[in-house]
């Protein structure tokens, strides 16, 4: 069965620094990897993911991610947080066989001061 | 504009009172499903549906039903609600629900069952 795992619940950073959300992912075959992100009172919106064409994703408002098969990591950065980047943050994985399922993991809550 | 509509967006029911929540896609999109979200545990899959008429179980489905009957809407019933069933409720859909598709959310449901 797939499964992702987001470490930290909560990551605080300053706005200006680096923003790292950790995510592994567990797989016997090839995924597909998501980064959704939640705003206060909203909807879950796509960030980026990761369809095998390429291992560094670009996403909107900056942030990015990297596929690593050999960490079986899907990690989200972004160089310099901003004050509106603060929000819940989930990886999510799915897979091309039949009608795939989205397995998310349990979400990151980024905070950022100013 | 593209969108997925829940309704209604705040619910405050009491034990055992039957309440459907309406979800509803304007993409043409094939594959929709409901998820539910509670502090800690991310979210977890209740049903999906691949098409009209095709529904099927995810990971959380127990007191929940769902029907298909038009491409554009995927009602969540609950028949007697619980207390445990207190928690926040997302619909999505996708063009077709395989693997690399994006899912499309709408912006959510809270209920509350006293």
């Amino acid at each position: 069965a797939q499964s992702v795992t987001q470490l930290g619940s909560h990551v605080s950073v300053s706005e200006g620094a680096l923003v790292l959300l950790r995510c592994n992912y567990s797989s016997s075959v090839p995924p597909y990897l998501f980064w959704y992100v939640q705003y206060p009172n909203q909807g879950l919106q796509l960030l980026l993911k990761y369809t095998s064409a390429a291992t560094l994703v670009k996403g909107i408002n900056g942030f990015e991610a990297e596929f690593k098969k050999s960490e079986t990591s899907f990690h989200l950065t972004k160089p310099s947080a901003h004050m509106s980047d603060a929000a819940e943050y989930f990886c999510a994985v799915s897979y091309l066989s039949g009608y795939s399922t989205l397995t998310f993991g349990k979400g990151t809550m980024l905070l950022v001061s100013p | 504009e593209a969108q997925v509509t829940q309704n209604p967006r705040y619910l405050i029911t009491v034990t055992g009172k039957k309440l459907t929540v309406t979800c509803s896609q304007n993409m043409n999109h094939e594959y929709m499903s409901w998820y539910r979200q509670d502090p800690g545990l991310g979210l977890r899959q209740i049903y999906y549906s691949m098409n009209v008429e095709v529904t099927d179980k995810g990971d959380v489905p127990e007191g929940y039903k769902v029907s298909r009957k038009e491409k554009r809407n995927f009602p969540l019933i609950l028949e007697s609600p619980s207390p445990n069933q207190t928690s926040l409720y997302f619909c999505a859909s996708s063009k077709s629900g395989r693997g690399p598709d994006e899912q499309f959310f709408g912006p959510g449901t809270r209920l509350t069952v006293l």
